[in-house]
């Protein structure tokens, strides 16, 4: 059964500082994997889609990664700003399936 | 000209109601989702409809009835409303896996049973 995990939970940085979210899943059978943000009250913005045969991709000052190998993938985000403050959630979908398991996300916080 | 959206956008009944929340897409997707989302921001697939046929139907009461009469809608349908249905729902829509998949989703629904 696919698990996915965000770490950390909540997270509060400085403007400007560049800063990482990390997701892991269980299993490797996975055809994308899904960055969404989520604003408070709002509906989910993707933000970066990649597919399982690709390594990272990259959006602005967004770049995700991904190894299917290790379950792991990474958002990064440059020069964070105030604006960024918001839920980021990761989502994986299995190879040929249509369930789509979401993370519990993180919760981010960008000081002015 | 928005690619997913549900109404109503608020919902508050009384316990013991029956109530509804449409969602339609104008993406040209022919998989569509109803997930929910918890107090605590978990979100659980509940229904998913691809050519209109229920694919996915994970543990949900059987109070809860989707219906998707094309492509482009899938609607919600819960009877006997009870306080622990009090929740967002969001719909979203994708293309079928092995065409691409990116999941968009709608504004959400918030429901408050009283």
């Amino acid at each position: 059964k696919q698990e996915v995990t965000q770490i950390p939970a909540a997270l509060s940085v400085p403007e400007g500082e560049n800063l990482v979210l990390n997701c892991s899943f269980t299993d490797s059978a996975i055809y994308n994997l899904q960055w969404f943000r989520q604003d408070p009250g709002k509906g989910l913005t993707s933000l970066l889609l990649i597919q399982s045969s690709q390594r990272e991709q990259t959006s602005g000052r967004l770049n995700a990664s991904l190894d299917k190998s290790s379950g792991r993938s990474t958002l990064y985000i440059a020069a964070s700003q105030p604006g960024d403050s918001a839920t980021y959630l990761c989502a994986v979908s299995p190879t040929g399936g249509f369930k789509t398991i979401f993370g519990a996300g993180t919760r981010l916080f960008v000081k002015a | 000209d928005t690619a997913v959206s549900q109404t109503p956008k608020y919902l508050v009944t009384q316990m013991g109601n029956d109530k509804s929340i449409k969602c339609e897409q104008n993406l040209g997707h022919d998989t569509m989702y109803w997930y929910k989302q918890d107090s605590k921001k978990f979100l659980k697939i509940m229904f998913s409809y691809n050519n209109k046929e229920l694919i996915i139907n994970e543990t949900v009461p059987n109070r809860f009835s989707p219906k998707s009469p094309d492509k482009a809608h899938l609607n919600l349908h819960i009877n006997s409303l009870e306080l622990g249905d009090s929740a967002v729902y969001f719909c979203a829509s994708s293309h079928s896996p092995g065409h691409g998949g990116e999941l968009f989703f709608g504004e959400g629904s918030r429901l408050t049973v009283l």
